[in-house]
This record gives structure tokens, C-alpha cells and sequence, in this order.
């Protein structure tokens, strides 16, 4: 199977820390991907784990448990601007064929 | 460098009618994905292409839909006879194999598509 698993929704404080969980199918496992979309603009690309172990970029960090099936995406020092869907992706049987979960809708408050 | 440009950015059809959505890659980017989002839903992989050549169309519906790469000109996604269903966010992106990440893609910011 394929599924991907991530909460619907979460919320969070300005300036405070969120950590956004993810659970894959390991069958066929090439790789995962996390992507931010705002409301009707395109996904971003945040980051990519192939190896085990966390993988900081800024303010942005992306762990990976390959025997557990398993990804957080963690964002520090939250701004409004962070308020978006954050998608998780494993690369497929082919690391080209990104198989996305339903997204996150973070929303950030004041 | 631009980016990845889609279009149209907006599209509306009526029941029958064809759809015709375009994408050109980034510059220097030979491999184009499309993906489809309903509503509230996931990225669903559509289909791979490289110039003149369909790598991979495994989530392509079977009937009605094709894509095409040509040499020159952008990817080309048809959707012939559309109904309703059909409504979605077309995504499209492209990457280049000699990129720091395997296959790391770039979206475009998408086709969304309604049909009435």
C-alpha cells in the first residue's frame, strides 16, 4: 500500500514551535518529501529525507525514521506567513512518482 | 530564471467540451509531471513525460485524458469530453536529473479547472 497519514489541521502560536507528524507505507520507499502550499499557489518545495536522522534548513527541520515509517516537519519561531498546507510525499517505487498525503492546514495566530 | 509557467491560470467548460492545459518547465528542466488535486485532497500523480516520450502515465484515467511533450512548445494535458468530475487544480512540474536532490520538482502554479 501507499497510504500517507498526517493530521487535517493544527494550530499554533506565533513565535512558538509546531511539529508536524507523517506516516508512510515503507513498501517500495524512495525518499520523502515535504512541500508547503499556500491557499491556491503552488507547493514549495521544503525539504528531503533519504537517510535517517533530522535534517535542519533555517527554521524548517525534517526528521526521518525509515524503519518506522515515519517524518515530522518541525517550524520554529512561527510568523503568520507560516499559515499554509504542509504536504508530506514519499518518492514511490521510482523517485519520481511523488505520492502526497492530504496535507496539514496549519494555522498560525497571534 | 522563471519558473515553472502554466496556462491558463483558469479554465471553464462546459459538460463535453475539451480541455486543453499548458506547462513549460523551467529552463534547463527536460522531465514534466502532471498531478491533479480535487478539493480538500491530496497531489495525485498523473503522469511523467521526457521530450517526445510518456515515461510513466500509470495514474492517467484511462479514457478521455492525454498528455503530450513535444520537441518544441510546452506539455500539452487534454482532457477531451469533460464532465464535472473533472473539476480540479491541474499541477504541473518539472525537474532536472542533475539537480542537488534526486528529482526534486518545481510546481507550476497550476490550471484550475471548472466545469459547469
Amino acid at each position: 500500500g501507499q497510504n500517507i497519514d498526517q493530521p487535517t489541521e493544527m494550530t499554533a502560536t506565533e513565535g512558538a514551535i509546531v511539529q508536524i507528524n507523517c506516516t508512510y507505507q515503507t513498501s517500495g520507499f524512495n525518499g520523502l518529501f515535504w512541500y508547503q502550499q499556500h491557499a491556491g499557489e503552488a507547493p514549495t518545495f521544503l525539504s528531503y529525507n533519504v537517510l535517517d536522522g533530522l535534517e535542519e534548513k533555517g527554521r524548517f527541520s525534517s526528521f526521518l525514521s525509515r524503519s518506522k515509517g515515519y517524518s515530522y516537519l518541525l517550524l520554529k519561531e512561527l510568523q503568520m506567513k507560516d499559515s499554509a498546507s504542509y504536504l508530506c510525499a514519499r518518492g514511490g517505487d521510482s523517485s519520481y512518482k511523488l505520492i502526497f498525503g492530504s496535507g496539514t492546514r496549519l494555522l498560525v495566530r497571534p | 530564471n522563471a519558473g515553472v509557467m502554466q496556462n491558463p491560470r483558469h479554465l471553464v467548460r462546459r459538460r463535453g467540451q475539451e480541455a486543453r492545459l499548458r506547462c513549460s518547465p523551467m529552463k534547463g528542466h527536460s522531465h514534466v509531471y502532471w498531478y491533479r488535486q480535487l478539493p480538500e485532497e491530496g497531489l495525485k500523480f498523473m503522469v511523467y513525460l521526457q521530450k517526445e516520450n510518456i515515461i510513466d502515465e500509470s495514474g492517467m484515467p484511462k479514457e478521455r485524458f492525454s498528455a503530450e511533450f513535444p520537441k518544441e512548445g510546452p506539455s500539452i494535458l487534454r482532457i477531451q469530453q469533460v464532465v464535472r468530475g473533472d473539476s480540479a487544480a491541474y499541477f504541473c512540474a518539472s525537474s532536472s536529473t542533475t539537480g542537488a536532490t534526486p528529482y526534486e520538482q518545481y510546481f507550476g502554479p497550476g490550471t484550475r479547472l471548472t466545469v459547469t
